[in-house]
């Protein structure tokens, strides 16, 4: 079975301060992670992936993430915040072979705000 | 563009009356997934197709019924709305073949119902 957990339910930052939204999988197979945002009354877009290769993946909007397994986490970070970065960030993972077809786990989401 | 098209945006019904929510995609996915989201919670799978084929999450309600007449379509049923269904109903695509989950799901912006 695989699980995500977002620590933190509501992040608050300062426009122009980093933005760190953390999240830790259980996975038995190695995993395929993403993360997606979610503005209001819209559906989920996606804003990076890890599958193979680099740990460090660059997305959307200027956020990046990196996956490690040492410590079973892919936080999502950005550099600088902006206030149309306000939103939901949900963390997923689905799960390579067998017949998942795909199928996500979600975290349960972390609301960013933005203060000027 | 190609998309995810989920209509009608806003859905109001009666406690008991059926109700149907539509989704269109003009992405050719192979896979089409119906989620329900409430109010501040991640996005919990109801079934998905893969092609023609039907799978339904253990816990999803005998209430909640899906229909996929061809690759570009697919329709929620609900046959007997509770206030317990009120929600954000999220539809999504994947190209996925078996045991190779890597791509990711596009959303459509989701039908809010409510229940009078």
């Amino acid at each position: 079975a695989q699980s995500v957990t977002q620590l933190g339910s509501h992040v608050s930052v300062s426009e122009g301060a980093l933005v760190l939204l953390r999240c830790n999988y259980s996975s038995s197979v190695p995993p395929y992670l993403f993360w997606y945002v979610q503005y209001p009354n819209q559906g989920l877009q996606l804003l990076l992936k890890y599958t193979t290769g680099a740990t460090l993946v660059k997305g959307i909007n200027g956020f990046e993430a990196e996956f490690k397994k040492s410590e079973t986490s892919f936080h999502l970070t950005k550099p600088s915040a902006h206030m149309s970065d306000a939103a939901e960030y949900f963390c997923a993972v689905s799960r390579a072979g067998g017949t998942s077809y795909g199928k996500l786990t979600f975290g349960q989401g972390t609301i960013l705000t933005v203060h000027p | 563009d190609a998309m995810v098209i989920q209509n009608p945006r806003y859905q109001v019904t009666q406690f008991g009356k059926p109700v149907t929510l539509s989704c269109s995609q003009t992405l050719n996915h192979n896979v089409m997934y119906w989620y329900q989201q409430k109010s501040s919670q991640a996005p919990k799978l109801l079934f998905h197709y893969y092609d023609k084929d039907f799978n339904n999450e253990a816990d999803t309600p005998d209430n909640f019924q899906s229909r996929r007449p061809n690759t570009s379509f697919c329709f929620l049923d609900i046959r007997s709305p509770g206030l317990g269904d009120a929600a954000m109903y999220l539809c999504a695509t994947s190209r996925d073949r078996m045991g190779y989950s890597n791509q990711p799901q596009h959303f459509g912006d989701g039908t809010r119902l409510s229940i009078l």
